[in-house]
Formats: structure tokens, sequence, C-alpha cells
């Protein structure tokens, strides 16, 4: 019953590191988002994509890049790793309208990046 | 001002108490409300859904809008340990795959 995968659950890298978050949906859904979780601040939409090869910047892209080449597959590259980006990170899905009988954004189960 | 503002809690009850979690928002426009449930070190799931005003129930869990006051709630009925998780409540203005504008999250612990 796996909706949205997310390729790690945990990850440690390095300070100045390339790193890729990969999520993968299999419900067809258009639109795709990447959030980032931190205690007292709650989710914050780093980018999202409505369709494939399409990104709009969220609230907080700096530091960041996504990648969007097929419709289930949406990838968070985070350029050149530093310790404020040490976070939980966290894809989701939607369909565009709630005619195709799905509500809401359905969650990975989040990727633990540690940045030393 | 946050868009959507939620007590961060924790919220601590017995087991078997009602518990009853809110969220506040300021734009009149939003129109669909959800309520998501995040055990720890996992993603929010969904677990309710409304359109509109007024009040929906499933099984323990009833959500409740009230658009006047721009207020919407969760109540918990015979809470159990397993509902121990951080609750997030969500909304959009035009349908629910739409972008939604989150809440902070309560953290709700259930006490044996």
């Amino acid at each position: 019953d796996v909706k949205v995968t997310q390729s790690s659950r945990y990850l440690v890298k390095r300070t100045g590191e390339k790193v890729f978050l990969e999520c993968v949906q299999d419900m067809d859904h258009e639109n795709m988002f990447w959030y980032r979780q931190d205690p007292g601040l709650g989710l914050r939409l780093i980018y999202f994509s409505y369709d494939v090869k399409m990104k709009e910047k969220g609230d907080i892209p700096e530091g960041y890049s996504v990648s969007r080449e097929k419709k289930e597959r949406f990838s968070l590259i985070l350029e050149s790793a530093s310790t404020n980006q040490t976070s939980m990170y966290l894809c989701a899905s939607s369909f565009s309208s709630t005619g195709q009988g799905d509500y809401g954004y359905t969650f990975g189960s989040g990727t633990r990046l540690t940045v030393v | 001002q946050k868009e959507v503002e939620q007590d961060p809690g924790p919220l601590s009850v017995p087991e078997g108490a009602i518990v009853s979690l809110n969220c506040t928002y300021s734009n009149s426009a939003f129109q669909y409300f959800m309520w998501y449930r995040q055990y720890s070190r996992k993603g929010p799931e969904l677990l309710m859904y409304t359109y509109s005003s007024g009040n929906k129930e499933d099984g323990r869990f009833t959500a409740q809008v009230d658009k006047s006051s721009k207020y919407i709630s969760l109540f918990i009925r015979d809470s159990q340990p397993s509902d121990s998780a951080t609750y997030l409540c969500a909304m959009s203005f035009n349908n629910a795959g739409n972008m939604l504008t989150f809440g902070g999250g309560t953290r709700l612990m259930v006490k044996p």
C-alpha cells in the first residue's frame, strides 16, 4: 500500500556536499511538494511542482533546487549542504482537483537529514 | 500574525478523556479544512476532511468548522494512548488538491 516513497529515512552528510533527496508517488498525482519541518517552525514549503518539468518556489527556496523529469518523481537538491539545513524533509503529492476523488496531500514518511 | 494559528501544546490528558484541538485562521476565503495526524518520526496522514461549515464525525473523531468565527476544532472521544501524536490543521481556498496552509501542530499525549 505504498503511495509516497522517500528514498532515505536517515541521512548524514558533510558540509558542502551536494545532497539529493528522492520522492516517488504511485497515485498519478499532478502536484508534488517538498517541505521541511523544524520544531517550533512547523511545515515550511520549499518548492512545489504542478506538472512535469514545472516548478515553483515556496517560502524558503534558498539553497535548494528541484527536478521533476517524470510525473511520479520529484527530487530535492541541496546544492552545498550547510548545518542549518539539518531538518526533517517531507515530500507530499496531491491531485490538482477533488473531482478525482482524493483529498488533501499524501505525505511520505520523511527523511531526517543531518549535516555535520 | 500567521494565517493559521494552533497552540503547540503539549496537551497531556488521561486515557478516556475527551480531547479538543483547535485552530484559528485569519483569511475568510478558506473553504476546505483538514486535520492531519503525525506520529513521531513519521509523515502526516490525513485524518479528517470537511468542506465549509458544520460537523463531520468518523468513529471517535469529530471535526467542526465555524466559518463565522474562523475557528475549527477536532474532538477525540475516549482518547487512547495510541492517539498520542502531533495534530496539524490545514486549509485551502479552492479545493483540497490546491495549496494547503498548515497550522504549526499541537502535540497530544494520552497517558494510560
